[in-house]
Parts: structure tokens; sequence; C-alpha cells
């Protein structure tokens, strides 16, 4: 079945970039996302992009998408204690439903001084 | 916009008590999803539905969960009885359409069961 992959923690310095990457197996996906959950909240979607570009790019937020190799990064920029979170790549259009997103496990960025 | 709402946002029961949880979705989205996030199984989703109707309970986990939408504005996820595995944030979100732009999240129930 599909599955989503990622790293499960990252540290970066404050005021660096932080890049946060994925891989994915079903080739079929049509969209990829970038979803942010801060402490006791839900999920919320930062961004997303469709299959058929490459990058696309949102203020201090860049996506990249390698549908070769079935890599999906999210690059920010000038990274703010405020982007201290779990970042969730997730697909959809797949295979097994165009309707259903599957998601990673989440990747825990945190900040450092 | 209120956004997708959720209730309760905690909820502790006792082992073998039926636990109710509760979710509005946005008004005029078509789809609505239920997800379990655990530390162990990361997030999972459990049944969603379209236009009220169900459409994927592939992830039920068993009998003992059940999912209702009565219509547009109101579904239920119901454990019955609960045991302490249950034990999870519950999450539910819609979306207008098949999810291009994704789906809009609820800020989830804690359910712990004792």
């Amino acid at each position: 079945g599909e599955d989503v992959e990622q790293s499960l923690f990252l540290s970066v310095r404050e005021g660096d970039s932080s890049v946060i990457n994925c891989t994915y197996t079903d080739s079929s996906s049509t969209y990829l996302y970038w979803y942010k959950q801060e402490p006791g909240a839900g999920l919320q979607l930062l961004t997303y992009i469709f299959s058929n570009m490459d990058m696309k790019q949102d203020q201090r937020l860049t996506v990249l998408l390698n549908k070769k190799d079935k890599h999906l990064s999210l690059r920010i920029a000038d990274t703010q204690t405020g982007d201290s979170a779990i970042y969730f790549c997730a697909e959809s259009g797949g295979h097994s439903s165009a309707s259903k997103i599957i998601f990673g496990s989440g990747t825990r960025l945190s900040i450092r001084p | 916009d209120a956004g997708v709402i959720q209730s309760p946002r905690h909820e502790v029961t006792e082992m073998g008590q039926e636990v109710t949880l509760r979710c509005k979705p946005i008004s005029g989205h078509d789809y609505l999803f239920w997800y379990r996030q655990t530390m162990m199984r990361g997030l999972e989703l459990l049944i969603y539905f379209n236009n009220n109707v169900p459409i994927d309970d592939s992830g039920m986990p068993e009998d003992r969960f059940s999912a209702k939408m009565p219509n547009a504005s109101f579904s239920t996820l119901k454990i019955q009885p609960s045991e302490p595995r249950d034990s999870a944030v519950y999450f539910c979100a819609s979306s207008p359409t098949v999810p291009a732009r994704g789906y809009t999240f609820g800020s989830g129930t804690r359910l712990t069961v004792v």
C-alpha cells in the first residue's frame, strides 16, 4: 500500500534554514502536502503542490518535488521559534482513493538559540 | 467561518463505558474524515463520509467503533465499550471536494480511557 516516510526529529538554530524531507511510494499521487501541528492543536495546512510541479514558493516556505525519486522537501527560511512544531508530509490521489490523504509520521522541528 | 468544531476537547472515561465524540464540519463541505493520532501509530484514517454517506470504513479498528453522519452538519464517532488502548487524540476534518487543497482539521478530542 501507499506509504509516506519522514525522519522523526530535526533541530536547527534560530535564523538558519530548516529542510524537512519526505519520501512516498505511490507514483500516482496527485497532490502532496505539508501540514503543521502545534502542541494541543489540530493539523494546519501549510502548503500543497500538484504533482506536475517541481517547486512552489510561499513567503518563507519552499517546496521541492522530485517526482522521479518520489521525494518531497519543505524548506523554511530564517527559522523562528514560532516554527517549532511537528510537520507532516502527506499525499493524495494515489491508487487507494483520490479522496484519502495519507500522512507520514511527522517530523518534530525544534529550534535552538 | 468557525472552522471544524469538535466536542468535547478532553474526555476521561472508565474502561467499558461508552464514549461519543462529536464533530461539526465546515458548512458546505461535502467530505468528513475521522482520524486517530497516537504516538505509536501516528495519524490513522478511521472512516470518511461523502455527502453524509460512509465511503470507506476500512480503518475502523474493531466493531466497538462506529460512526454516523445523520446530516451535513453533524457526525459522531462512538466507542462501545471503550478500552485503555483506545486512548488517543481523535481528529475530525472536512473538505469541500476531493481534497485538492487539503482538509481543514478540528482541534481534536483527547480521549483517555482508564
